[in-house]
């Protein structure tokens, strides 16, 4: 079975500063990675994947990720956050196409 | 291209009738995952689907839960006899045979009274 942490249920920043959002997982096999972000009352977008090959993965609205096999990590950063981007995020994983699996969520908020 | 679809958006139900969710998956895309995000919690998977076969309902409740997603027409989760517990959102998400990335519907918020 795999599961995901995300070590920070709330991560406060001011706008145009840079943020990371942390995401631990756990897998005995090889898995496919990826950001949800979840704006209010509204379903998940997908931000960006790490599927294979580069272990720095772009995403839309400038973020990016970067995988890391050996402490099995896959943390989302922004250099410079806007108020839109205020928002719950959803790191999740699944094997093969099997179910995802999510985190708990990181709320951001961006405040002016 | 339309994204997924799901109706209705909004769902009230008393105690003990039954709740019946439509998704409709984005053209192309075979495959159809349902998941549950209870209050102030994340989401958990319930079922997954293909045309006319479910592959995983590990995640399904063993009772009052069902779903289908028939060769022609949307997938559909039913819950019968609901209880307040049921209350949540539920979100539908699709992928297609040559990718692993699954894309979400707006969900369904079903409110028990």
């Amino acid at each position: 079975a795999q599961s995901v942490t995300q070590l920070d249920s709330q991560v406060p920043v001011f706008e145009e500063a840079p943020v990371e959002l942390r995401c631990n997982y756990s897998s005995s096999v090889s898995v496919y990675l990826f950001w949800y972000v979840q704006y209010p009352n509204q379903g998940l977008q997908l931000l960006l994947k790490y599927l294979s090959g580069s272990t720095l993965v772009k995403g839309i609205n400038g973020f990016e990720a970067e995988f890391n096999k050996s402490q099995t990590s896959f943390h989302l950063r922004k250099p410079s956050v806007h108020i839109s981007d205020t928002a719950e995020y959803f790191c999740a994983v699944s094997v093969g196409r099997r179910a995802l699996t999510f985190g708990s969520g990181t709320r951001l908020q961006v405040q002016p | 291209n339309a994204g997924v679809m799901q109706n209705p958006r909004h769902l009230v139900r008393r105690r003990g009738q039954e709740a019946r969710l439509r998704c409709s998956p984005m053209k192309g895309h075979s495959h159809v995952y349902w998941y549950r995000q209870l209050p102030e919690e994340g989401l958990k998977f319930m079922v997954y689907l293909q045309k006319e076969n479910i592959i995983d309902e590990s995640g399904m409740p063993k009772e009052r839960f069902s779903a289908e997603f028939p060769k022609e027409g949307p997938s559909i989760l039913r819950i019968q006899q609901v209880v307040r517990g049921d209350s949540a959102a539920y979100f539908c998400a699709s992928s297609r045979d040559t990718t692993y990335e699954q894309y979400f519907g707006p969900g369904t918020r079903l409110t028990v009274t």
